[in-house]
């Protein structure tokens, strides 16, 4: 089982649209979470940490539940800009170093 | 000027060449990392350095070689390159002195096919 899975997609959904992603991690001793966003052929770059608290950052809402071991996700009134990659991250415990899912792939429509 | 910056951007080579590919960065970060990148496979680790004497293996590390020449530069070697090893490489840096101590940032990636 992959420390960090998310369904890879494609999510087709309109523009204005809310689209929602989750992600479940298997390591308990996980501390930090990230969304990142990767389009085609580029690099990933930091959308969001995830805090169990929950952060908002405009149009952008993430969730950590750490009793079930799932983050997510949520995008409200989706442009045509936000289709791309979204990647799920966690930290692996101790050791200082992110595991990434391998992403899922958003694509808004017009 | 990009922070983190890849040299070459795209190369093909024929199996059993050497290849380096370099990482450059002027955030100041001590820690450096090199991924690759595959298909349905995500991100993984090949190796990381937190500091210029100190380099670890990462997840897939068999083929590769890294070099931490100095605290903005870390380099990754395909000793002997073979085509399972085309891929997206990304060099990634983060700082341990910041409260930001896990988010990476990274460079614009080097596709690399061996033939």
């Amino acid at each position: 089982r992959k420390e960090v899975e998310q369904d890879p997609g494609p999510f087709n959904v309109p523009e204005g649209a809310t689209v929602a992603f989750n992600c479940t991690y298997s390591n308990s001793a996980s501390q930090s979470f990230f969304w990142y966003r990767q389009d085609c052929r580029k690099e990933p770059k930091l959308l969001m940490s995830v805090y169990s608290s929950g952060n908002e950052d405009g149009r952008f809402t993430a969730q950590l539940n750490r009793a079930s071991q799932y983050i997510s996700l949520l995008i409200r009134d989706s442009k045509l800009s936000d289709s791309a990659t979204y990647l799920c991250v966690g930290s692996g415990g101790n050791t200082d170093k992110l595991i990434f899912g391998t992403g899922t792939r958003l694509q808004v429509f017009p | 000027d990009a922070d983190v910056t890849q040299t070459p951007r795209n190369r093909i080579t024929k199996t059993g060449k050497r290849i380096m590919l370099e990482c450059s960065q002027t955030k100041g970060h001590d820690r450096m990392y090199w991924y690759r990148q595959d298909p349905g496979l995500g991100l993984r680790l090949i190796y990381y350095s937190f500091d210029v004497k100190d380099i670890n293996k990462g997840e897939i590390s068999d083929g590769y070689s890294v070099s931490r020449q100095a605290q903005a530069k870390f380099s990754l070697s395909l000793e002997s390159a073979i085509p399972n090893q085309t891929a997206l490489y990304f060099c990634a840096t983060s700082d341990r002195t910041s409260g930001d101590t896990d988010t990476q940032y990274f460079g614009p990636g080097t596709r690399l096919t061996v033939l």
